[in-house]
């Protein structure tokens, strides 16, 4: 069992927009600011998509954003496109005993 | 540019031992923690061990504590996973991740190696 749940699955047709939630505890999520975003298309590694909660790398297109209230850190996708379907996970410090944790991941279709 | 090389995964018994070594290039090693990171065939991302930058601090997953051991050779440019008692469950690809943030580690992997698949078979 994960330390942070996520939906198994969420879809949107293109040009539609989806929100992924990430949700965990005080320890986590909600005790600090270091969450960050991976999308994962199959048979590749990871790419970070957000750190800081919000923080978007350079490549990322503005169409990613990302934010957190309280225990739950959220990823919107505005205007879906096709090459947006992809594997996506959530990550946070938990402190200096638990370290990392990811969530469950959440498989995003672009119907 | 930044590269993330894995070696040394394969088939191994049930309680057997087996070391993953991460060869580093693009950047300098010295100034970044680095960890690893594994996921077992169609499930998600399980954080496995930091080590600093200096190699002064690591930490461990309760799930590899007291089995897994990471360390570096900055001089060398390479990260290593010494994994001891392994058991089907650590079945996984491993990845090794840089930090992205110089100096105190943050928990963001910003650059990913291509993985390397360990099996444990009973």
């Amino acid at each position: 069992q994960s330390a942070l749940t996520q939906p198994r699955s969420v879809s949107g047709s293109p040009g539609q927009s989806v929100t992924i939630s990430c949700t965990g505890s005080s320890s986590d999520v909600g005790g600090y600011n270091y969450v960050s975003w991976y999308q994962q298309h199959p048979g590749k590694a990871p790419k970070l998509m957000f750190y800081d909660v919000t923080k978007r790398p350079s490549g990322v297109p503005g169409r990613f954003s990302g934010s957190k209230s309280g225990n739950t850190a959220s990823l919107s996708i505005s205007g879906l496109q096709a090459e947006d379907e992809a594997d996506y996970y959530c990550c946070s410090y938990a402190g200096n005993s638990t370290f990392g944790v990811f969530g469950g991941g959440t498989k995003l279709t672009v119907l | 540019q930044v590269q993330l090389v894995e070696s040394g995964g394969g088939v191994v018994q049930l309680g057997r031992s087996l070391r993953l070594s991460c060869a580093a290039s693009g950047f300098t090693l010295s100034s970044y923690g680095m960890h690893w990171v594994r996921q077992a065939p169609g499930k998600g991302l399980e954080w496995v061990a930091l080590v600093w930058y200096d190699g002064s601090k690591k930490y461990y997953a309760d799930s590899v504590k007291g089995r897994f051991t990471i360390s570096r050779d900055n001089s060398k440019n390479t990260l290593y996973l010494q994994m001891n008692s392994l058991r089907p469950e650590d079945t996984a690809v491993y990845y090794c991740a840089r930090d992205r943030v110089p100096g105190t580690p943050r928990y963001y992997f910003d650059y990913w190696g291509q993985g390397t698949l360990v099996t444990v078979s009973s």
